[in-house]
Order: structure tokens, then sequence, then C-alpha cells
């Protein structure tokens, strides 16, 4: 099946910690997005990034970190240094010259 | 900068009604538009988007959204409302922040709706 697949679904993480969530993508597309969900904010941006080996900042990029090594994958690093990491997160890509963006399922990072 | 708002938290209509979910828009230049649903712990799905054209867009589920450019308005509607409905509405706008030629984007989101749909 073709998508976009966000692992893992849940993660636990302790203070102090750095981790990884993962995003892959099977549909050709050259963007990708890393967005973060808080209850009654909406979605923010942390990361983007066009084509492999470029990606600039979002609203949010403090404490998190990206890499686009391979078209296909734009695994998200959230830091020690993001100071409230406790949130919803979502991946997303787009294929040039179309306008809409599709969305992982998300993973749910929770500091213990 | 391009931005969104979402003036209602929430909105609750009967089964079999219509219903409506507000979003009025700021940009400079031509607005693209789009609508979103989100699920309980999934990710977000893609209904419809405003490019140019009609100003009544038709997209997934039954849903449609009338464009309005003398109100920047791009509300989402529906003619009959399923239980099935129940879920988070987001509004987005292309914002070409970063870009030139309009393929350097992101997407701005709203707030969110939660809408319900009770039996």
């Amino acid at each position: 099946d073709g998508g976009i697949t966000q692992s893992p679904k849940y993660l636990f993480r302790k203070e102090g910690q750095n981790v990884t969530l993962s995003c892959e993508q099977n549909l050709n597309h050259d963007a990708m997005y890393w967005y973060r969900q808080d209850p009654g904010q909406g979605l923010r941006l942390i990361y983007y990034s066009q084509i492999v080996n470029d990606f600039q900042k979002g609203d949010i990029a403090e404490g998190y970190s990206v890499s686009r090594e391979k078209k296909e994958s734009f695994p998200l690093t959230v830091t020690s240094a993001q100071k409230n990491p406790t949130a919803f997160y979502l991946c997303a890509s787009r294929i040039q010259g179309n306008t809409e963006a599709f969305f992982g399922q998300g993973t749910r990072l929770t500091v213990v | 900068a391009q931005s969104v708002a979402q003036p209602e938290d929430q909105v609750n209509v009967a089964e079999g009604n219509p219903l409506t979910v507000k979003c009025t828009y700021s940009v400079s230049g031509n607005p693209y538009l789009f609508w979103y649903v989100q699920y309980p712990n999934r990710g977000l799905q893609f209904l419809l988007k405003y490019i140019t054209g009609d100003n009544l867009v038709k997209g997934s589920y039954g849903f449609e959204a009338e464009f309005n450019k003398s109100q920047t308005s791009f509300h989402l509607k529906k003619p009959s409302a399923l239980v099935s409905d129940s879920a988070l509405y987001f509004c987005a706008v292309r914002d070409t922040r970063w870009g030139s030629g309009g393929s350097n984007y992101k997407l701005t989101f709203g707030k969110g709706t939660l809408l319900t749909v009770n039996p």
C-alpha cells in the first residue's frame, strides 16, 4: 500500500533523553513536513524539507532536529533542549505541482 | 503573513440537519484554501481545496465548501450530517513565505473546530 508511515504510534521519553520519530513515505513525494499538535492550538510547523539534503526551520524548531538523507525518509529528533515535548506529532508530504499535503497517522510522545 | 481563523471551537448539530463549520482567511494575493478532518488519535485527512474557479467546491464524504472573496470566508458545509461526521475539522491556507514560484510553501492551519453530530 502507498502512504506515509509514522512510527512508533506511542512513545515515552524520560526527562533529558533524545528520541527520534520516524516518518517514511513511498508516494515519491518531494516535500515533507513535521507538525506538532497541542489541544486548542491547531498544528504548528516544526521543520520542512523540499528536497534531499535540504531542510528549513518552521515556526517552532527550537529543541528539534531533522535529516533528509533519502527522499522517502524524514526523521525528527526531539532533543533534551525541547522543554515541553509532550504532544502529538504529525508528518506530512506533498508532491511538487500539487497543493495539498497528505498526513501520516501521528506519534504521541509523552515525557515521563 | 497568511492566516486562517475558525471562530467556533465547537459545533453541535443533530443528525440529518445541515452543518456549517466556519473559516475566515487573511492572505496577500490569491488564496489557496483547504479543509482537513481529523478523527481521534489519527492523522489529518484531506477533504477539499479551493485554488481557482467555481466558488462552490465539492469534496470527499459529501462535504462542500463555499469560497466568498468579499467576506474572506471558506465555510465547510454538508446538507445532511451523519453521526460519523463527528470529528475535528481544520481549515488551512497556503503560505508561500519561503519560496518563489509557488513550489516552496507550508500550510498554515486554524485551531480546529470540534464537530459533534447528535443522533
